[in-house]
């Protein structure tokens, strides 16, 4: 059974970090490119960030540009995302996203961990 | 930067009529189209890539068009099921871009 499961969320003052995990089993994690996308409550989605198979690629939401940072390590199957200088408008639950077989589409999501930024 | 926009914001149908929600991308973005299904509580589920590709075990209710900046997703005889957001999303270039929604109510 393919599973993503998003962790680390939880309540942040404005100004601090935080960094979130998405453990992925079921498929050879090495083999995929991964997704964060963020859904801020009772909004729509916002793509967040990508990272390569191999981590040497990355791009990011314009937005998010130099505050948030994605990463890998194929050795224990997990993805992050590093948060920092969080802001009100960064709370949504935070969801890892791999794209499907054939297509860049993302066919497989986690349910998400909840970041709430607030004093 | 491509913007991507649905309409309507809120489609109100019956079950078992039609139901047809827009995309439109700001510039082309050829076929990499996405149609994603989200109920509340619940993680998105894709529906339609390649702007009409069904995904697997997407019940032929569903169905996509289009090409380049002007899309849509038809639902042929709304289930119960069905009642839900729907966001379309282009993975043509980056940043990648969701649209802002349709919900599709009873």
């Amino acid at each position: 059974q393919v599973l993503l499961v998003e962790s680390g969320g939880g309540v942040v003052q404005p100004g601090r970090s935080l960094t979130l995990s998405c453990e992925v089993s079921g498929f050879t994690f090495r083999r995929y490119s991964m997704h964060w996308v963020r859904q801020p409550p009772g909004k729509g989605l916002e793509w967040v960030a990508f990272i390569s198979s191999d981590g040497t690629k990355k791009y990011y939401a314009e937005s998010l540009k130099g505050r948030f940072t994605i990463s890998r390590d194929n050795s224990k199957n997990t993805l992050y995302l590093q948060m920092t200088s969080l802001r009100t408008d960064d709370a949504a639950v935070y969801s890892c996203a791999r794209p499907g077989e054939f297509t860049d589409a993302f066919d497989i999501w986690g349910r998400g961990t909840m970041v709430t930024v607030s004093s | 930067e491509i913007v991507m926009t649905q309409s309507p914001g809120t489609l109100s149908v019956s079950p078992g009529e039609r139901a047809t929600l827009s995309c439109r991308a700001s510039q082309s973005v050829g076929s990499k189209l996405a149609w994603y299904q989200q109920k509340p509580g619940q993680a998105p589920r894709l529906l339609i890539y390649g702007a009409s590709t069904r995904a697997s075990d997407i019940p032929a209710r569903f169905s996509g068009g289009g090409y380049g900046t002007e899309f849509t997703l038809t639902i042929s005889s709304l289930q119960s099921e069905d009642f839900a957001v729907y966001y379309c999303q282009h993975y043509n270039n980056w940043p990648f871009a969701f649209g802002g929604g349709t919900k599709v109510e009873i």
